[in-house]
């Protein structure tokens, strides 16, 4: 079946460090990709998607790129800010499906 | 605003006693769905429904009901609740089908305990 991985956390980063979290999936067909943010006390919000092999999401200078080769949707931003400290969470959905299925999250604290 | 809203925020209840989680979206979404998160397991879905009267399960179904008579609303029935539904639950929609690369709109979430 489908499921998706991601780098256990937490990661801690000084203030303007550089991000990544890692993703890996598994899936029949072509799924459609996301990655969501829940900040403390709050629901999960879309950060960013993308739908087929090669597309970039971005948003908030995030970024993510579809590597269909490799099975992967890292999520990167070039300089973290301390209000960047939340929960992420990567996620999949099959082509034409109904269901979501979304990795254990990964909590990034920044320090200033 | 654009909006998924649930409620109670917070509910506290005990083992066996019938309780309604209420989830209402503003935004003519078609698909809406049901998840509980718990430490170290992500979120997990525990059904969904693609319209009105259409309802099918998700990972995680057992001792949880739905009903979805109306497109806005989509409420989350525990009709004999036992401890080990003591989760954070959210209620999430999307204009369609998430195959279609269409994103969620999540609610604030709902803290149940049950004692």
């Amino acid at each position: 079946g489908n499921s998706v991985t991601q780098m256990e956390g937490p990661v801690t980063l000084s203030e303007e460090a550089f991000l990544t979290i890692n993703c890996t999936y598994t899936a029949t067909g072509y799924p459609s990709l996301f990655w969501y943010v829940q900040y403390p006390g709050e629901g999960l919000q879309l950060l960013l998607k993308a739908t087929k092999a090669d597309d970039k999401g971005s948003n908030k200078g995030f970024e993510a790129t579809y590597r269909k080769e490799t099975t992967s949707f890292h999520l990167e931003k070039g300089s973290v800010q301390v209000s960047d400290s939340a929960v992420y969470f990567c996620a999949l959905s099959d082509y034409g499906g109904f269901k979501t299925i979304f990795g254990a999250g990964t909590r990034l604290f920044v320090k200033a | 605003e654009a909006q998924v809203t649930q409620n109670p925020r917070y509910l506290i209840t005990v083992t066996g006693k019938k309780l309604t989680v209420t989830c209402s979206q503003n935004m003519n979404h078609e698909y809406m769905s049901w998840y509980r998160q718990d430490p170290g397991l992500g979120l997990r879905q525990i059904y969904y429904s693609m319209n009105v009267e259409v309802t099918d399960k998700g990972d995680v179904p057992e001792g949880y009901k739905v009903s979805r008579k109306e497109k806005r609303n989509f409420p989350l029935i525990l009709e004999s609740p036992s401890p080990n539904q003591t989760s954070l639950y959210f209620c999430a929609s999307s204009p369609s089908s998430p195959g279609g690369g269409y994103g969620y709109t999540f609610g604030s979430g709902t803290r149940l305990t049950v004692v």
